[in-house]
């Protein structure tokens, strides 16, 4: 399955599919990106970062790609399973930047059919 | 592992009170912020901190105020509570050491303004 971002804030897959969740990020001067899942009733959690001068960074069934050109990344969560339905949200910052403050999108939320 | 606590989970005031809101958080964190969560709208950044007794606005502050005494603590004020403040509030912290920026987050104060 895959989101696009503001158009299509909600995806549904298959448990046990790969997931593809997607993000466009507003300032080409950004160049430090995370991912953060937000459970029902819960605070967003860190899931990945990414820094700009990589364009892949695998975890533990996440993988985050980055597309400096087009200014999109991408959350690729494999083996859905039932605990990862949530709202994922992108951030964005410049590195570089007292306070750390970050930019974060609106969010998709993921929904995994048993 | 990092913990960001806040004073209530749920809250309900009537309008023209004087609302507290605390977080604290545990880590020796250099950053904090204050950010309202409603539907539709994701995450917006309410004020944010990046050392004691300082305060930075971020893009919503208008009908609120902070207060950073100590390292650990910053409280959200909410000077005359109005319905339109309704919503759900989340503090975060974060480190400046350059390692990332990384923000944790506490469990969220839903706050009903009637």
């Amino acid at each position: 399955g895959e989101s696009v971002g503001l158009h299509l804030p909600t995806l549904s897959v298959q448990e046990g599919d790969n997931s593809i969740i997607n993000c466009a990020y507003s300032n080409s001067a950004s160049d430090y990106f995370i991912w953060y899942k937000q459970e029902s009733g819960k605070g967003p959690q860190f899931i990945i970062d990414i820094r700009s001068n990589m364009d892949k960074r695998q975890g533990q069934r996440v993988t985050v790609l980055l597309n400096k050109t087009v200014k999109h990344l991408s959350l690729q969560i494999a083996a859905t399973q039932p605990g990862d339905s949530a709202v994922y949200f992108c951030a964005e910052t410049r590195f570089y930047n007292q306070g750390g403050k970050l930019i974060f999108g609106q969010g998709t939320e993921l929904s995994v059919k048993p | 592992d990092v913990k960001v606590t806040q004073s209530s989970r749920y809250l309900v005031k009537r309008t023209g009170e004087k609302v507290f809101l605390e977080c604290v958080q545990d880590m020796d964190h250099e950053n904090m912020f204050w950010y309202r969560q409603d539907p539709g709208l994701g995450l917006r950044l309410i004020y944010f901190s990046y050392d004691v007794k300082m305060k930075e606005k971020g893009d919503i502050p208008e009908g609120y105020s902070v207060s950073r005494e100590k390292k650990e603590r910053f409280s959200l004020i909410l000077e005359s509570a109005s319905t339109n403040q309704t919503s759900m509030y989340l503090c975060a912290s974060s480190t400046s050491s350059r390692t990332g920026y990384e923000q944790y987050f506490g469990p969220g104060t839903r706050l009903t303004v009637t």
